[in-house]
């Protein structure tokens, strides 16, 4: 079955940096587009970053683009978000998210989510 | 940006009632709408992708219907496992995807 498990959230200082990564399993990775989404305590869902199965295409949410970069290892079937200059507002719990299929942008499997605190 | 407005906020219902929830998009998304299901402490769940069609594994108490602007999740009866929060997204104009601000569904 397909499995999604986040790991790398904690607690850091503003301007700080913190890399999460997701380790994909159960389908064909390397088929599929990944995305990162947020949630804020107590609010609703973020978009944050994307990116093609083959890594062409790379999109960010305007809140983190400049700070946040996307990438992936089709080998180890990971997909990770590292985040510099970290803010107060990006305090969140962070989701990857598989699409449904190529070009498709909504999400048929979640992990369990990782948690960012940025507080000083 | 293609803005997502869900109404209403909060849905006080008792099992066993149809609930109906409303998404309504800033410009026409065509049929390029999805539905998720969310509980305390879990991730979002897919319910209804492209307007109308069921998620794997979703009831089929659950269904979605509308178009271009106005999108409607129905849920035909509540099942008290139905009560969650409920969130509409689309794809069809981005970056960036954009999600709506979520519909509580509670127990009267």
């Amino acid at each position: 079955q397909v499995q999604l498990v986040e790991s790398g959230g904690g607690v850091v200082q503003p301007g700080g940096s913190l890399r999460l990564s997701c380790a994909a399993s159960g389908f064909s990775f390397s088929n599929y587009g990944m995305h990162w989404v947020r949630q804020a305590p107590g609010k609703g869902l973020e978009w944050v970053a994307f990116i093609r199965y083959s890594a062409s295409n790379i999109d960010y949410a305007d809140s983190v683009k400049g700070r946040f970069t996307i990438s992936r290892d089709n080998s180890k079937n990971t997909v990770s978000l590292q985040m510099n200059s970290l803010r107060a507002e990006d305090t969140a719990v962070y989701y990857c998210a598989k699409e449904r299929r190529d070009a498709y942008s909504d999400f048929d499997y979640w992990g369990q989510g990782t948690l960012v605190t940025v507080s000083s | 940006e293609v803005v997502l407005t869900q109404s209403p906020a909060t849905l006080s219902l008792s099992p066993g009632e149809r609930a109906t929830l409303s998404c309504r998009t800033s410009q026409s998304v065509g049929s390029s709408l999805a539905w998720y299901q969310q509980k305390p402490g879990q991730a979002p769940r897919l319910l209804i992708y492209d307007t109308s069609n069921r998620a794997t594994g979703i009831p089929a108490r659950f269904s979605g219907s509308g178009s271009e602007t106005d999108f409607t999740l129905t849920i035909s009866s509540l099942e008290p496992e139905d009560f969650a929060v409920y969130y509409c997204q689309q794809r069809s104009h981005w970056p960036p995807l954009t999600f709506g601000g979520g519909t509580k569904v509670e127990i009267k």
